[in-house]
């Protein structure tokens, strides 16, 4: 059971370059979800799913696409890179309840862009 | 607004002092509350949620809706506890369901 892994672990890209972040979870959980990480900021959401084919935002959403064509993957897309994108993101996902579930994170993928 | 509020950025003490990491909340539903941590360099993972009103590691964490506080709390603190804590809310209501608001985390940092 591997739980939620994220691909690459480090990343460099040039501003304007594009870039997916790959992220996959073999729990079979409905929700997914992509955080940055900032320091002093803590975690922000970008963008979440409730299930395969819903995609909503988050509170950082821009410049950032995503999409549910599964239950296990989560891609988020990097469309045109720029320096403020320098961070390190976090995908999540976590059994859809009204109850009170633990989110499972990945490892983290630490980008910069230079 | 929902809201997460973790006032101390950093919070250094000595190795079996009281620790006690401050969170405090804003929502207007019932809240659902969790502590995070992160070890250096390594993910994300649960030490406590509200409603299981259990210890881990020697950590507790009490709901007090009164002062809308999540404070997490262990009497005597070890250095293997040094790390980020993150206090997170989740949101149960409407079409967030599900997502977890963060606040910026505590560094703890415990010295020998």
């Amino acid at each position: 059971n591997a739980g939620v892994t994220q691909t690459p672990k480090f990343q460099v890209l040039k501003t304007g370059q594009s870039m997916t972040l790959q992220c996959a979870q073999d729990m079979n959980h409905e929700y997914m979800s992509w955080y940055r990480q900032d320091p002093g900021m803590g975690l922000r959401l970008i963008h979440y799913s409730v299930g395969a084919g819903i995609t909503d935002q988050g509170e950082v959403p821009n410049g950032y696409n995503v999409s549910r064509s599964t239950t296990e993957d989560f891609p988020l897309r990097l469309l045109s890179a720029a320096p403020s994108q320098t961070s390190v993101y976090f995908c999540a996902s976590k059994i859809r309840s009204r109850g009170n579930t633990e989110a499972f994170f990945g490892q983290g993928t630490r980008l910069t862009v230079v | 607004a929902q809201r997460v509020t973790q006032p101390e950025k950093l919070l250094s003490v000595f190795k079996g002092a009281p620790v006690e990491l401050k969170c405090n909340y804003s929502y207007s539903g019932s809240p659902e509350l969790f502590w995070y941590v992160q070890y250096s360099r390594q993910r994300l993972q649960l030490l406590l949620r509200h409603i299981s009103r259990e210890s881990i590691k020697g950590f507790t964490a009490d709901l007090n809706k009164g002062e809308t506080s999540f404070h997490l709390k262990k009497p005597f603190a070890q250095e293997e506890d040094s790390a980020m804590y993150y206090c997170a809310l989740g949101t149960l209501n409407g079409g967030s369901q599900g997502n977890l608001i963060f606040g910026k985390g505590t560094k703890l940092s415990v010295k020998p």
